[in-house]
Formats: structure tokens, sequence, C-alpha cells
């Protein structure tokens, strides 16, 4: 079936330095990718999505892009501080099902 | 702000009580949906709701059974649950079924004693 898969599972950055997140989906037909931020006992939260029709999008430190040819699609943080520590979920909207399958998550700890 | 209110936040039942989880959004947007997420895990899709009416049910158990009065309302109605079945519940909705910005509540946190 279709899955997402996301590397790596915990990753550990220096306060101020950059933070990347990789996924790569399986349905070549998805079109619509959001990443999830998740803080210990709260909701996910949607902190940016792209769709298939651009390759990168910026919001102030957080930027995904977009590789729809090899079926890719990352999260990247800059200048990190201590409240981006959380866990991060990316996901891949499935056209012929017409839901979300997220990627198992990424523990992410900014150190000070 | 959270815009998907849940209630209540926690929940503690016996295996053979009755109980419901409840789900409210004033976004106009016409699809809903039931999530259940394990410790460490990704939300697990259980329901879809587009237009009040279901549209996906992933294959959940009986013991749960969605309702949809209208189209700010969601209801999970818990009866007979197993232990196994203690989570985090989150309900979603987003503009439309075909539109995938879904936005969360804050979840119902269920024990099933």
């Amino acid at each position: 079936g279709e899955n997402v898969e996301q590397h790596p599972s915990t990753l550990s950055v220096q306060e101020g330095d950059s933070a990347v997140i990789k996924c790569t989906y399986s349905d070549s037909a998805s079109n619509y990718f959001p990443w999830y931020k998740q803080e210990l006992g709260k909701r996910p939260q949607l902190i940016i999505d792209i769709r298939s029709n651009v390759g990168e999008k910026k919001d102030q430190r957080i930027a995904v892009t977009l590789n729809k040819t090899a079926k890719h699609f990352s999260l990247h943080i800059t200048e990190t501080q201590p409240e981006d520590s959380a866990v991060y979920f990316c996901a891949a909207l499935i056209q012929g099902a017409q839901k979300l399958v997220f990627g198992q998550g990424t523990r992410l700890t900014i150190n000070p | 702000d959270t815009e998907v209110t849940q209630t209540p936040k926690h929940l503690v039942m016996g295996m053979t009580n009755k109980k419901s989880l409840k789900c409210e959004q004033h976004m106009g947007h016409r699809a809903m949906y039931w999530y259940k997420q394990k410790a460490k895990k990704p939300p697990e899709l259980m329901f879809v709701y587009s237009y009040e009416k279901l549209s996906i049910n992933e294959s959940v158990p009986s013991r749960f059974s969605p309702e949809c009065p209208n189209s700010s309302l969601l209801n999970l109605h818990l009866h007979a649950l197993q232990p196994e079945d203690s989570a985090l519940y989150l309900c979603a909705s987003s503009q439309g079924f075909r539109d995938g910005a879904q936005h969360f509540g804050d979840g119902t946190r269920l024990s099933i004693l």
C-alpha cells in the first residue's frame, strides 16, 4: 500500500544550527504534502505545506522543498531555537484513497 | 488558539461503560476526521465525514461508532472498549474532503481500565 518514510527518527542539533528532516512517498499521484509539529501532550499543529505545482515554499525560519521526480520532500528549519523541540510528522495526501498518510515522525531536540 | 474543540480532555472508563467524545469546529469546514494516536506514533485515521456523510471507515471495530449531527459537530460513541483502545483521540477538520489542510483539536486522552 501507499506509505511515507521519514528520516531521521531522532535529531539533535545545537541552538542556532539548521535541522533537516526528509520524507519519501510511494504514490506518484500524491499532490499535497503537509508538515505537522507536535509538542509533548499537545495536538499536531500544521506548520507548513506544499502542493505539487511548486518546488519550494518558505515561511520565516521554516521551508519545505519538493522533488516530484524523486518523490522526496524535506523540512528545513534554520536558526533553531529551544521551542522548536518537538516531534515533526510529514504526510502525503493519497489521491486514490483521499486520505493523509503520515511518516513515523522525527523527534527534534534543540540543545541550548 | 485551537479552532477545533474537543471534549472531554481526559476520560477514564471501564470496559462495560458507554461514553461519547465530542468535536466542534466553526471554520465552515465540510470534512471532519477522527484519528487515534498511540504514544510515539503518528495519528492513525479512523473515520472521515464529508458533508455530514461517512466517507471513509478504516475498518474500525464496531465498538467505535461515529456520528455527524451537523456540519460543525462530530461525535464518537464508545462502548465495550478494550484496554488496547487507550490512546489520544484526535478530531480534525478541513475545507473539503480533497483539501489536505487538516487542522487538529487538542484531543481526548482516553484510558480504559
